[in-house]
């Protein structure tokens, strides 16, 4: 099944750029979703399509994605962006069809 | 605005089965893709299946098949995903999850059901 790989941690100073990434085998042909997720809470969608956000999603929040590796990149970072962060792709071509990668856990310095 | 609500926390013996619920509304669930994901404690999100509407189907991931069953009564709008064969390895916070538009994301979620696998 598809397989998607993100770094386990990734920290920024406040007001700062964060970028995650989420590497997969060609992943520029998929759509790629991001969430959210604070501890205690059930995941937020933060990112959809790639590049779309659901409504309520502040636009500091952005992705892109091409070739191998789809990004999450969050603008001036506040501390209450501390969290998981987890890709996600839905592979039609498998019976495994809904993927998600690791997690990503966001510190805010 | 969906609403999914899901039933309380289950402690389970290991082979048990476990049933659990997610009410809809705000929506009927036949306007819905449901799907299930879970999280074992301290570990990432783990999609366990559910209806892909361009196959008119519910698909299972590959994990799951055999052990897993995941139904609608649409008289109530209430999703239910039951898994047999409890094992510890089990225990994880089990979501359901939506969206209205897209079956591929998950817009919507519920609250996240605790099941707990002990002898």
């Amino acid at each position: 099944s598809y397989v998607l790989t993100q770094p386990p941690s990734v920290s920024v100073a406040p007001g700062k750029t964060a970028r995650i990434t989420c590497g997969g085998n060609n992943i520029g042909s998929k759509s790629v979703h991001w969430y959210q997720q604070k501890p205690g809470q059930a995941p937020v969608l933060v990112i959809y399509y790639d590049s779309d956000r659901p409504s309520g999603i502040p636009e500091r929040f952005s992705g892109s994605n091409s070739g191998n590796t789809a990004t999450l990149t969050i603008s001036r970072v506040e501390a209450g962006d501390e969290a998981d962060y987890y890709c996600q792709v839905w592979d039609s071509s498998s019976d495994h069809r809904g993927v998600f990668g690791g997690g990503t856990k966001l510190t805010v310095l | 605005q969906v609403q999914l609500v899901q039933s309380g926390a289950e402690v389970k013996k290991p082979g048990a089965s476990v049933k659990v619920s997610c009410k809809v509304s705000g929506y009927t669930l036949t306007e819905l893709s449901m799907h299930w994901v879970r999280q074992a404690p301290g570990k990432g999100l783990e999609w366990m299946g559910g209806f892909d509407p361009e196959d008119g189907e519910t698909i299972y991931a590959q994990k799951f098949q055999g052990r897993v069953t995941m139904t609608e009564d649409t008289s109530t709008d209430t999703a239910y995903m039951e898994l047999s064969s409890l094992r510890s390895e089990d225990t994880a916070v089990y979501y359901c999850a939506t969206d209205l538009i897209s079956g591929s994301y998950y817009r919507y979620w519920g609250q996240g059901t605790l099941v707990t696998v002990s002898s």
